[in-house]
């Protein structure tokens, strides 16, 4: 199995700050990488898919790029309706696999 | 716009089923692949398994296998998950996920989750 790494597990920012979260695959894979936003008792959103293309709705201040085994999402500048939970998957080979989470805190 | 609509939550005594169902709306049933993703409380994500009718594929992670069990019935336009054997450690919630044509293997829209309570 792939396993995804994310970090930092919690990071505090404050609104307009640029965010970065990193994940890292335990094997090379190609670009086969997703990004889900999750707010506490909603289901998780697609933000960014196929590692740097963002997903139709989704604020352009959301951004992914990396391959092989490093990738990251940023934010631009964090907004208030940004906290929440963040994690990566990878779907370039079964099973599917998620990293354990970023969650993005006030400051 | 494709809508995915879950049926209630459930409480369950240990050693026995849960059969999670999932109504999909929105578009061409023969175009989704669907996909169960669980998250216990606290907890990150974690999948379970996939079917994509088109391609008659089903895919299950190898924790969940021989437990879990993935279908689709096209005339009701729903897809089910049933585990069987339920333990204390599988109260969570449950999350049908789905793609479309071109996007089979990534999880482009969510139903609201289905809480599972395995108690005695």
């Amino acid at each position: 199995d792939i396993q995804m790494t994310q970090s930092p597990s919690t990071l505090s920012a404050s609104v307009g700050d640029r965010v970065t979260i990193t994940c890292r695959a335990s094997q090379s894979m190609s670009s086969w990488l997703a990004w889900y936003q999750q707010k506490p008792g909603k289901a998780p959103k697609l933000l960014i898919y196929k590692a740097s293309s963002l997903e139709s709705g989704v604020p352009s201040r959301f951004s992914g790029s990396g391959s092989g085994t490093d990738f990251t999402l940023t934010i631009s500048s964090l907004q208030p309706d940004d906290f929440a939970t963040y994690y990566c998957q990878q779907y370039n080979n079964y099973p599917w696999t998620f990293g354990q989470g970023t969650k993005v805190e006030i400051k | 716009q494709v809508q995915l609509v879950q049926s209630g939550a459930e409480v369950k005594k240990p050693g026995s089923s849960v059969k999670v169902s999932c109504k999909a709306s929105g578009g061409s049933f023969s175009n989704y692949a669907f996909h169960w993703v669980r998250q216990a409380p606290g907890q990150g994500l974690e999948w379970m398994g996939g079917i994509i009718p088109i391609f008659g594929t089903i895919n299950y992670a190898q924790k969940f296998q021989g437990r879990v069990t993935i279908t689709t019935d096209e005339s009701s336009s729903t897809a089910h998950m049933e585990l069987s054997s339920l333990r204390s450690e599988d109260t969570a919630v449950y999350y049908c996920a789905s793609g479309i044509s071109g996007s089979y293997y990534r999880f482009d829209y969510w139903g609201q989750g289905t809480l599972v309570t395995v108690s005695s």
